[in-house]
């Protein structure tokens, strides 16, 4: 099956401090990725939609500047958090489509966390 | 707007034996999917089952079964002969069959299997 990989699997950060995530589609060409957040023994809540080529699709209440999407290629998204706060801190995970190949179903990334301090 | 709900935050089955997972779901869409996935404790989200909405035969894989009741808007999970390695967060998603290919997620059930 097609294999997303996602960078770091955990990082640690200042406060105010900006981390970037990098979400990479191995062994297919994803025009759409998809970021989610999940808190501890909770769902995942979608942040944005990005697509390859033009900016990302937020969700209501998901602060576009704080949370920074850049698709820059078909294989690669990156979700950037600045300027960091503890409440930042969550599980953060990518998934992607296959616009040719089981084009309804996403795959995902194994997930980062993220602890600021 | 759409909604997944899962109505059973933790179940518990013994091993070898038949769980069943409920999700139900609201909709004005005729046209759908609905997923099945699992989360371990690595927190990779793993597809177990999917299902069209325009079909009216449930999906199988192996020891994984879905009763899809369309009507009723219904899509629960049978799992067959449960093995330890089934334990985890199973979450049911829904995707609208037009637009953003984004996925709604219900709360997930928490499955244990005893030894």
């Amino acid at each position: 099956g097609a294999v997303v990989s996602q960078h770091p699997s955990w990082v640690i950060c200042k406060s105010g401090t900006s981390v970037k995530i990098e979400c990479r589609s191995l062994d297919f060409q994803a025009t759409t990725m998809f970021w989610y957040r999940q808190f501890p023994k909770q769902s995942l809540m979608l942040m944005a939609t990005s697509n390859e080529g033009s900016k990302a699709t937020y969700e209501q209440g998901v602060e576009k500047d704080k949370f920074l999407i850049n698709h820059a290629s078909l294989t690669l998204s990156t979700l950037t958090v600045t300027s960091a706060h503890p409440e930042d801190s969550s599980f953060y995970i990518c998934s992607a489509r296959d616009p040719y190949l089981a084009k309804n179903i996403q795959y995902f990334g194994a997930g980062t966390r993220l602890s600021v301090l | 707007a759409q909604t997944v709900t899962q109505s059973q935050p933790e179940m518990s089955v013994q091993e070898a034996e038949t769980v069943t997972l409920s999700c139900t779901y609201d909709t004005s869409e005729s046209d759908y999917y609905l997923f099945w996935y699992k989360q371990p404790p690595s927190r990779q989200m793993i597809l177990v089952i999917r299902q069209e909405a325009y079909k009216q035969q449930n999906a199988t894989e192996n020891r994984f079964s879905v009763n899809f009741q369309k009507a009723a808007k219904s899509f629960s999970l049978k799992i067959s002969d449960s093995q330890l390695g089934d334990a985890a967060m199973y979450f049911c998603a829904y995707r609208s069959a037009i637009g953003t290919y984004k996925y709604i997620f219900g709360t997930g059930t928490r499955l244990k299997v005893l030894a």
